[in-house]
């Protein structure tokens, strides 16, 4: 079984809807990240917790809230979508500092907003 | 802010053969972690190699190596006996030791193999 999964896998909605995208890992990590990833421009960080208590925006976080449930457990949400929210999302998740830090990725979800 | 930058948008190798991909990067950090990761069609983010900045000495795996030089701010990422299978997009990125380490991603390379 994966580490991190991701669900769904792809979405195809419209302007205006509310859409949540779920992010489980069972890597026991505290922290957890979203980040977009569109054509050209690499991945950017939209949100990132480092435990169920702590949450912090990233370079990209407009039009987007997050939930950390619980430490497994960290869901994406576009309150309204829009066109240009369409585009590759990714969760991942790390340990701690040093040796523990690397990050690992869901699968991502393609997100397609009409 | 950290910036990465990845200015060959594009490369191909005859398979078995070596190729390099360039990065570079900038910091005002003195500690950080330096990363290039795969994405193959499949779209999942791989974990290629990385490298601790205090090191200098040049982190290894398999057929991957990267030349590592501080001072100039370059991270670039060497494919020795390229395969089939090492066709996707590679992406380099760089994360703080600090703060909220996330991770600052270059715009990616594409690299074709060709039979």
């Amino acid at each position: 079984d994966a580490d991190v999964t991701q669900t769904p896998r792809n979405r195809i909605t419209k302007t205006g809807k509310r859409i949540m995208l779920e992010c489980s890992q069972t890597k026991g990590h505290d922290r957890m990240y979203w980040y977009r990833q569109d054509p050209g421009l690499g991945l950017r960080l939209i949100y990132y917790s480092f435990d169920v208590k702590d949450i912090n925006k990233g370079e990209i976080s407009d039009g987007y809230s997050v939930s950390r449930q619980a430490q497994a457990k960290f869901s994406l949400s576009l309150e309204s979508a829009i066109p240009n929210q369409t585009a590759l999302y990714f969760c991942a998740t790390s340990g701690t500092s040093g040796a523990d830090n690397e990050q690992f990725f869901g699968p991502g979800t393609r997100l397609t907003v009409l | 802010a950290q910036t990465v930058t990845q200015s060959q948008p594009e490369m191909s190798v005859q398979e078995a053969e070596t190729v390099t991909l360039s990065c570079t990067y900038d910091t005002s950090e003195s500690d950080y972690y330096l990363f290039w990761y795969k994405q193959p069609p499949s779209r999942q983010m791989i974990l290629v190699i990385r490298q601790e900045a205090y090191k200098q000495q040049n982190a290894t795996e398999n057929r991957f190596s990267v030349n590592f030089q501080k001072a100039a701010k370059s991270f670039s990422l060497k494919i020795s006996d390229s395969q089939l299978g090492d066709a996707a997009m590679y992406f380099c990125a760089q994360q703080s030791n600090f703060g909220n380490e996330k991770l600052t991603f270059g715009t990616g390379t594409r690299l074709t193999i060709i039979p």
